[in-house]
């Protein structure tokens, strides 16, 4: 069974901090999701990434996708109030038309 | 208006009852899925189908039933609600992109039930 070791579970820091959130597993993914989810929604896609190594950027976030596919981080400079909110990793497990074996979260708390 | 809704939003309900969560979507999807949360186990999936006459169990599916009624409408039921299936409930829709890439999920603002 292939699990997916999000780190930390919740996090609460001041503005214009920085922080970086983990999304570990032993086994390979063909690609990673990124999603937000604010409270009384769904979550949203942040990002997707597919090959080992990449580095995605989106503002103030930056998705790193580990070289051997296993693991990714999604860092955050200067965190600003918006970003509160739930993270999401989601790894495509390799030769499945559908499974996404999901992250627990971080639940991201930024305090003006 | 949101591209997939599901309605009740909140409900209510006591042991033993049937509960029916509807799902609808506007995206032109085949494939929609229905997921549970709970508070630190993430998204898990309890059913999923790629076309009108495609259904197939997710991890969890035991306690639930779906229907698809046509290629917009997945329906979740619960055929006798018990407590420890009080959550937050999702459908989701998503595009089919081949090579084994799933593509981006496209969910609904959720279904909270309470099951007393």
């Amino acid at each position: 069974t292939q699990l997916l070791e999000q780190s930390p579970q919740f996090l609460s820091i001041q503005e214009g901090e920085n922080l970086t959130v983990y999304c570990n597993s032993s086994s390979v993914f063909s690609s990673l999701q990124w999603y937000r989810q604010e409270p009384g929604e769904g979550p949203v896609l942040l990002v997707t990434v597919v090959t080992g190594g990449e580095v995605k950027k989106l503002k103030r976030l930056t998705f790193q996708f580990g070289d051997a596919r296993k693991d990714s981080s999604l860092h955050i400079t200067a965190a600003q109030p918006g970003d509160t909110g739930l993270y999401l990793c989601a790894g495509v497990a390799p030769r499945s038309n559908y499974q996404l074996i999901w992250g627990a979260g971080t639940k991201l708390i930024i305090k003006p | 208006d949101a591209d997939v809704t599901q309605t009740p939003r909140n409900r209510i309900t006591k042991t033993g009852k049937r509960i029916m969560l509807e799902c609808s979507q506007t995206k032109g999807h085949d494939r929609m899925y229905w997921y549970r949360q709970d508070p630190g186990l993430g998204l898990r999936l309890i059913y999923y189908s790629f076309d009108v006459k495609d259904i197939n169990k997710g991890e969890i599916s035991d306690g639930y039933s779906v229907s698809r009624q046509a290629q917009a409408k997945f329906s979740l039921s619960l055929e006798s609600a018990i407590p420890n299936q009080t959550a937050l409930y999702f459908c989701a829709t998503s595009d089919f992109n081949g090579g084994g890439f799933t593509g981006e999920l496209f969910f609904g603002e959720g279904s909270r039930l309470t099951v007393l």
